[in-house]
This record gives C-alpha cells, sequence and structure tokens, in this order.
C-alpha cells in the first residue's frame, strides 16, 4: 500500500527566509503533483513532475522529483506573507492518486 | 468551460439518511476521483474510476457507493450516514499524465 509522508506538518517561519518541504513515498511511481490549498478553500494545481530529475519552478517556489530516493522536495525562496497555505504533494499509483497529510505553512510578516 | 461542479454546497443529514453527491465535469476527462478531507486533515480517496463504466476502491471505500455511467458524472452515494462521514467531499477529475481539477467541495455534516 502506497505511504505519502510529508514533513514538516506545521511550519512557522519568516519573510525573507528559505525553506523546503520535503515528501516521502514508498513505491516505485515517477508521478508527483504539488497542490496549495487555501482555508476553506479547494485545491490549487501547483507543479507536475513525471520523471526523475524533474524540476519545476514558478515564482518563489521550486519543486523537484528524485524517483530513486523517492522523495520530492518543495522549496521557497524568500517567503512572503501570501505563501502561508497549506501545501500538499501527491503521488499517482497506477491511477490512483494518494495525497500526504499536508504541510501547514504560515509565514510571520 | 464550468471545470469540475459538485452539487450541494453544504448538507446536514440525520444518521441513518442516504444521500447522493454529484460530481459533473464538461472538460472530456477520463480520470474522476472523489476525496474526503476531515478538518485539518489531508485528502483521504475514496473512490476513482478511470473512464465510464469502470470504478476502483480508494483508501477509505467503506460506507460509500459510486457509479460511472457516463465520461461527464461521477455520483457518490452515502448510505445509512453515520457521524463519522461528517467531513467535506471533494471530486476531481484528469486526463493523462496531467493535473487533477478539483471541485469546490461539499461541506457534510451527519448528526
Amino acid at each position: 500500500e502506497l505511504k505519502v509522508e510529508q514533513n514538516p506538518l506545521f511550519l512557522s517561519m519568516q519573510e525573507g527566509k528559505n525553506y523546503t518541504i520535503y515528501c516521502n513515498y514508498s513505491t516505485t511511481s515517477d508521478r508527483l503533483y504539488w497542490y496549495r490549498q487555501d482555508p476553506g478553500k479547494s485545491l490549487e494545481s501547483l507543479f507536475v513532475l513525471l520523471s526523475n530529475g524533474a524540476v519545476k519552478q514558478e515564482g518563489r517556489l521550486m519543486a523537484s522529483l528524485d524517483t530513486k530516493a523517492r522523495l520530492s522536495t518543495l522549496h521557497i525562496t524568500a517567503a512572503v506573507h501570501d505563501l502561508s497555505a497549506t501545501y500538499f504533494c501527491a503521488v499517482d499509483d497506477d491511477d490512483k492518486i494518494i495525497f500526504g497529510k499536508g504541510t501547514r505553512l504560515h509565514i510571520l510578516p | 468551460n464550468a471545470g469540475v461542479t459538485q452539487t450541494p454546497k453544504f448538507r446536514i443529514l440525520k444518521i441513518g439518511q442516504s444521500m447522493t453527491l454529484q460530481c459533473a465535469q464538461d472538460m472530456n476527462h477520463n480520470y474522476m476521483y472523489w476525496y474526503r478531507q476531515d478538518p485539518g486533515m489531508g485528502l483521504k480517496l475514496i473512490y476513482y474510476s478511470v473512464g465510464a463504466g469502470i470504478t476502483d476502491k480508494g483508501e477509505v471505500p467503506n460506507g460509500y457507493n459510486v457509479s460511472r455511467s457516463t465520461t461527464e458524472d461521477f455520483p457518490l452515494r452515502l448510505e445509512l450516514a453515520a457521524p463519522s462521514q461528517t467531513s467535506v467531499y471533494f471530486c476531481a477529475s484528469k486526463t493523462g499524465f496531467y493535473t487533477q481539477y478539483f471541485g469546490p467541495g461539499t461541506r457534510l455534516t451527519v448528526l
């Protein structure tokens, strides 16, 4: 059974700092997704990573995938308050897409 | 395109009642998913479908049923509602290896 683990689950950080969220998973999948969720809202797609070594960047966020280590990272550069949200990774295991528990990110001004 | 639509937005059920949560998409996506999200938690996969006429269980299928008679619609049926089914339910769809598109969610309370 596929397990998807994110850490940390909670993160409070200062504006301007850098940080990384980690997503470990237990199968050999090479398809991984990152989403953002604001309180009381639905999920918004951030990145789709489809192969080993894939790297995607959008603004202050960068995601990467290492299928050999079964690890994806979401790196935040020079955080701003608007990035406060919950971030989820999700792994595609033969069309069954399983989510991690999410990382609640709070960025202090 | 309306994308993924869900009805109703909110619902309160009494224990033992049944209901159907509706989900429709107008993007001709072959994959559709139902998730539940308990307060402060991640999403748990209930059922998914890879095409019309094909459904499969996810992580937490007990107490739920689905059908997929058309590409567009993927209703989720709750039989004999229990307080443990109080949650926010999200429907999603996708095509190929692309991202999932999520609906706005249905907030369900079972009292």
